[in-house]
């Protein structure tokens, strides 16, 4: 059951940022939003993730609504290599039952 | 570390023949997936174990499909007998609490039945 809806493509142009929506407006008090992308051919790859607070790391910032009903991934200055396919999930911390990718955002990174 | 290792990257059988692949998680991770990967179903989880032990197998397609992981570093996922719809890519993934439940990815397997 599909638990986030994204966008099915986007795209961006290299060196700007790259601002990834996905809605979860069924989100539980103890599910957390993860991000993973997938670049073609090769498994998904961590990218972030946060419960209520906005996070930020070396990759990307998420930030989440203050009702936790959708968040944001940016990209602050996207590559050609960040074309991928963004995942958006929401799952509790230590339970992987639900842990459902969905279809993703296709984010095109163009020159 | 040289991260999750699944062999084989690639396998090639004709349907009705046992297949079995294969996962190294990376070390000191206690928790590992399979995962399959098909364009119509997109990635689905299988089975995941915690400290070797399946905590949930509910994605497991059928009783053609089994896993095990005798040890802390192996794990294999068994199609007996195979069929043509079990073509996939078929992901390993590992983590444990240290990595904050971080999935790490391996390379995949991609399976075709012919």
């Amino acid at each position: 059951d599909a638990k986030t809806t994204q966008p099915t493509s986007m795209d961006c142009a290299e060196g700007r940022a790259a601002n990834l929506p996905c809605n979860h407006s069924t989100i539980s008090g103890n599910e957390y939003v993860y991000w993973y992308r997938q670049i073609h051919s090769q498994g998904p790859q961590y990218i972030i993730h946060g419960l209520k607070n906005n996070e930020t790391n070396e990759m990307a910032s998420l930030i989440i609504t203050e009702d936790r009903k959708s968040s944001t991934l940016i990209l602050p200055h996207a590559t050609l290599r960040d074309t991928a396919v963004y995942y958006c999930i929401v799952s509790p911390l230590y339970n992987f039952n639900k842990f459902y990718f969905g279809s993703g955002t296709k984010l095109n990174v163009k020159p | 570390d040289a991260g999750v290792i699944q062999s084989p990257r690639h396998e090639v059988t004709e349907m009705g023949q046992e297949v079995t692949l294969r996962c190294k998680p990376i070390s000191g991770h206690n928790s590992l997936f399979w995962y399959r990967q098909t364009m119509m179903r997109g990635l689905e989880l299988l089975i995941y174990f915690n400290n070797n032990v399946p905590i949930d197998d509910s994605g497991m397609p059928e009783d053609r499909f089994s896993a095990k992981m005798p040890n802390a570093s192996f794990s294999t996922l068994k199609i007996q007998p195979s069929e043509p719809r079990d073509s996939a890519v078929y992901f390993c993934a590992s983590t444990s609490y240290t990595e904050n439940y971080e999935q790490y990815f391996g390379p995949g397997t991609r399976l075709t039945v012919t």
